[in-house]
């Protein structure tokens, strides 16, 4: 069964700072693997989607990366902003109903 | 285009009664989600529907649940005789879900039903 963890399970940062937020899966079978964001009493917000072939992709400050044999992915955030307070989700894609497993999330706070 | 929609944003319901909640998927994607988020558990998988084949159901928690998606479209979730743990945000999601291109796979989520059983 796919398990996927996400490390710290919160981070609070001065604005301006770069920052680093972790996930790991247990089976490296996946198809994808996709970041949200998710701010209180909202729904998810796709940030980037990795397909299992990538080793990362780029939007805007956002980089994430992907090591499929170690079961790892990072999302880097350059000079983070007060406005990229949420969680942020990690969620591979795996199974024949293609559903997504995910983490438990990292709560981000920037504080101005 | 119009994103995933879900009905009701929120709803209170007593304990025992039946609820139904409401998805509108993405108009021309094939696949639809089922997703609960509660405090104890996180996100997790419910079921999904691709097509006309038959729903993987391998997520419901119990014979309380099920969903149907009524011409490949519109789905609804209803949960019956509601408990205290029913008690979380359920999330839609849809994708185009087609062989050959690999973005399709990429699921959109609705707002989310935030339900809470009294």
């Amino acid at each position: 069964k796919q398990e996927v963890t996400q490390i710290p399970a919160a981070l609070s940062v001065p604005e301006g700072e770069n920052l680093v937020l972790n996930c790991s899966f247990t089976d490296s079978a996946i198809y994808n693997l996709q970041w949200f964001r998710q701010d209180p009493g909202k729904g998810l917000t796709s940030l980037l989607l990795i397909q299992s072939s990538q080793r990362e992709q780029t939007s805007g400050r956002l980089n994430a990366s992907l090591d499929k044999s170690s079961g790892r992915s990072t999302l880097y955030i350059a000079a983070s902003q007060p406005g990229d307070s949420a969680t942020y989700l990690c969620a591979v894609l795996t199974g024949s109903a293609r559903q997504l497993t995910f983490g438990s999330g990292t709560q981000l706070t920037v504080l101005p | 285009g119009a994103g995933v929609s879900q009905s009701p944003s929120n709803k209170v319901t007593e304990k025992g009664k039946d609820v139904e909640l409401r998805c509108d998927p993405i108009s021309g994607h094939t696949a639809l989600y089922w997703y609960r988020q509660s405090l104890g558990q996180g996100l997790e998988f419910l079921i999904y529907f691709q097509g006309n084949s038959a729903p993987d159901k391998s997520g419901l928690p119990s014979d309380r649940f099920s969903a149907e998606r009524t011409g490949g479209s519109v789905s609804t979730l209803t949960i019956q005789r509601t408990q205290q743990e029913d008690s979380a945000v359920y999330l839609c999601a849809s994708s185009l879900l087609k062989g050959g291109r690999p973005r399709s796979y990429e699921q959109y989520f609705g707002p989310g039903t935030r339900l809470t059983v009294t």
